[in-house]
């Protein structure tokens, strides 16, 4: 029972460079989104997607996009790389439809932008 | 503006004895309020889900209670547990903007021996 799995783990980043944060998740979830977590702050949404092909921006979208091509995978991708973020990302994912559906969280990707 | 702030910000307690965290929130209006365990290195986990009508809600060893009223939530843990070591984690959702989720800065928690 996978649940979300995100790839890689850790990665390293020189300013300027690009990269994609690979998010997969095996429950049949039309809600998949993308967090960042940063000390001292709380989790901060980045772009979300309520299905295939449908995705939007949260709060802070800039220097991110997504892709929603199948309901299982929802990469995240730095277009150029800035050592603002330098950050923790979580994927997760959950039910659409239901306000209570709680959310499932990947273990997330610890990049470090030099 | 939509706020969740918890208290305190970190915590250290020795096994076996129980403590509390506390959530305040600002968020209207309001949809539900959750309560996340983050194990170091590890993603949120889900403990309890609460709605506007429900006041109390466990999951094991973990109480949550909600005051809607007074826009109080509190996470208690009884006989805590070396294992119980994590960030507690209080998120409300805005019953508008589709649900948008208010996280709060978390609680960390340390279990001594």
């Amino acid at each position: 029972n996978a649940g979300v799995t995100q790839t890689p783990k850790f990665q390293v980043l020189k300013t300027g460079q690009s990269m994609t944060l690979q998010c997969a998740q095996d429950m049949n979830h039309e809600y998949m989104s993308w967090y960042r977590q940063d000390p001292g702050m709380g989790l901060r949404l980045i772009h979300y997607s309520v299905g295939a092909g449908i995705t939007d921006q949260g709060e802070v979208p800039n220097g991110y996009n997504v892709s929603r091509s199948t309901t299982e995978d929802f990469p995240l991708r730095l277009l150029s790389a800035a050592p603002s973020q330098t950050s923790v990302y979580f994927c997760a994912s959950s039910f659409s439809g239901r306000r209570d559906s709680p959310l499932h969280f990947g273990n997330g990707t610890r990049l470090t932008v030099t | 503006k939509n706020q969740v702030e918890q208290s305190p910000q970190s915590l250290i307690i020795l096994e076996g004895k129980n403590c509390t965290l506390q959530c305040n929130y600002t968020v209207s209006p309001f949809s539900n309020l959750r309560w996340y365990k983050q194990d170091t290195g590890r993603g949120p986990v889900s403990l309890t889900i609460m709605t506007f009508s429900e006041n109390t809600k466990s999951n094991g060893r973990y109480t949550a209670t909600l005051d809607a009223d007074t826009k109080q939530s509190s996470l208690h843990i009884t006989a805590s547990q070396l294992s119980d070591s994590a960030s507690y984690i209080c998120v409300v959702s805005a019953g508008n903007q589709g649900g948008k989720l208010i996280f709060g800065q978390g609680t960390e928690l340390s279990v001594k021996p």
